[in-house]
């Protein structure tokens, strides 16, 4: 069974552009979260979607924002890059939002902006 | 302040020592406590979980809730240099509640030397 894959592994940008992030959930997992991992804070909850709809949202600005297709990947978007987005980003796919102990993290997106 | 709190180490400890890692939290409706393991440049991985008070082992590892001091503790004995790695707290409320989602701590960084 395949895990959660993120893509890309690795991304630099540049300040003031923006990016797209993507994950894919374990096959039959319906829930997807989102967080950011900084030496600093730690992970930061960003959002989770269900059945293609949020559920719940982070205390992220308005510039991170995310969907939710139909086959249940999801993607995540940072438009305006500041310095301080720079992060790891991980995803985590459940069966269902009433499963978080069954959530499973794929190996993240390292954003370095510069 | 945070809802989890996590002491972010670096411990360092000689092979075969006993390591203990402890979190603690501020939210009492927290019913799920999990710890997760994260080798560098990897995602984490969930090692065990405990709903409410009370003790979990798994091999060399005790988990232990103590939800009237709002604090868990994880214990790895006869530690092993593949033990090194960061440990996170994380925690969560009733599930599909809108504390249903995970909450973590800093992390531990924790290195076992031979």
């Amino acid at each position: 069974k395949a895990g959660v894959t993120q893509t890309p592994r690795y991304l630099i940008k540049t300040r003031g552009q923006q990016v797209t992030l993507s994950c894919s959930p374990i096959s039959g997992h319906r829930s997807v979260s989102w967080y950011q991992q900084t030496p600093g804070q730690g992970l930061q909850f960003l959002f989770e979607y269900f059945s293609e709809t949020q559920r719940n949202k982070g205390n992220f600005p308005g510039r991170f924002s995310g969907r939710q297709f139909s086959n249940s990947r999801s993607e995540m978007n940072v438009s305006t890059l500041e310095l301080g987005d720079s992060a790891l980003y991980l995803c985590a796919s459940s069966p269902d939002p009433t499963s978080n102990t069954e959530a499973f993290f794929g190996q993240g997106t390292r954003l370095t902006v510069v | 302040q945070k809802e989890v709190e996590q002491d972010p180490g670096p411990l360092s400890v000689p092979e075969g020592a006993i390591v203990s890692l402890n979190c603690t939290y501020s939210n009492s409706a927290f019913q799920y406590f999990m710890w997760y393991r994260q080798y560098s440049r990897k995602g984490p991985e969930l090692l065990m979980y405990t709903y409410s008070s009370g003790n979990k082992e798994d091999g060399r590892f005790t988990a232990q809730v103590d939800k009237s001091s709002k604090y868990i503790s994880l214990f790895i004995r006869d530690s092993q240099p593949s033990d090194s790695a960061t440990y996170l707290c994380a925690m969560s409320g009733a599930r599909g509640s809108t504390l249903g989602r995970l909450y973590f701590g800093r992390g531990t960084q924790l290195t076992v030397w031979p």
